[in-house]
């Protein structure tokens, strides 16, 4: 089992859709937690770390749940630029591993 | 805002070269870098940790004899994929620890990437 695991994809969604993201990871000791955005053929950008109370910015929200080592990114009225992987992240420790998900594809339509 | 530069960005050359990738952080000091691989569709992989002035760190199943890492100085990394086979046909990509992570609230910064085609 991979350690931190999320749907594929890809999602296909008209613009203005609200669209979420699912990860989970598995080991318990996971210090922190992001969500990446990599666009094709680019370098991984940190989108927004994610924390236990839940946070906002903008169109994007995302959600922890540390007992149920639950992951989410819900992204409202989407827009066109939009389109691209989505990368849950865990960190372990401080100054350690970053350990990726295998991303979700997100294609948004006009 | 902190940057990483990597170099070259793009790399085609035959089969048995070596080639070698640098990492450089432009405006802070990188005691810690991170080597990744990543294959088109899939996750980026976690190749190496690059501790300057000591022997870097690879993770399980990563030849330390095909990538040999050298972090001389705390702006510099290097990767170098020995005896390169079509195989190792692959994105590149390095970042570097961020020595201020709890104020920036970004743990690594990563440089652009390197696309490695063998021919």
């Amino acid at each position: 089992r991979k350690e931190v695991e999320q749907d594929p994809g890809p999602f296909n969604v008209p613009e203005g859709a609200t669209v979420a993201f699912n990860c989970t990871y598995s080991n318990s000791a996971s210090q922190s937690f992001f969500w990446y955005r990599q666009d094709c053929r680019k370098e991984p950008k940190l989108l927004m770390s994610v924390y236990s109370s839940g946070n906002e910015d903008g169109r994007f929200t995302a959600q922890l749940n540390r007992a149920s080592q639950y992951i989410s990114l819900l992204i409202r009225d989407s827009k066109l630029s939009d389109s691209a992987t989505y990368l849950c992240v865990v960190k372990r420790a401080a100054g350690g591993k970053l350990i990726f998900g295998q991303g979700t594809e997100l294609s948004v339509k006009p | 805002g902190a940057v990483v530069s990597q170099h070259p960005s793009r790399v085609i050359c035959k089969s048995g070269t070596s080639v070698k990738i640098e990492c450089r952080s432009l405006d802070f000091q990188a005691t810690t870098m991170f080597w990744y691989r990543q294959f088109p569709k899939k996750s980026l992989m976690l190749m190496a940790t690059s501790n300057e002035g000591s022997k870097a760190t690879y993770e399980q199943g990563v030849e330390k004899d095909k990538f040999l890492i050298n972090h001389a100085s705390l702006t510099l990394s290097t990767l170098t994929v020995t005896s390169a086979h079509p195989e190792d046909s692959s994105f590149y990509i390095c970042s570097a620890r961020d020595p201020e992570e709890y104020v920036s609230n970004q743990p690594q910064h990563f440089g652009d990437g390197t696309r490695l085609s063998i021919l």
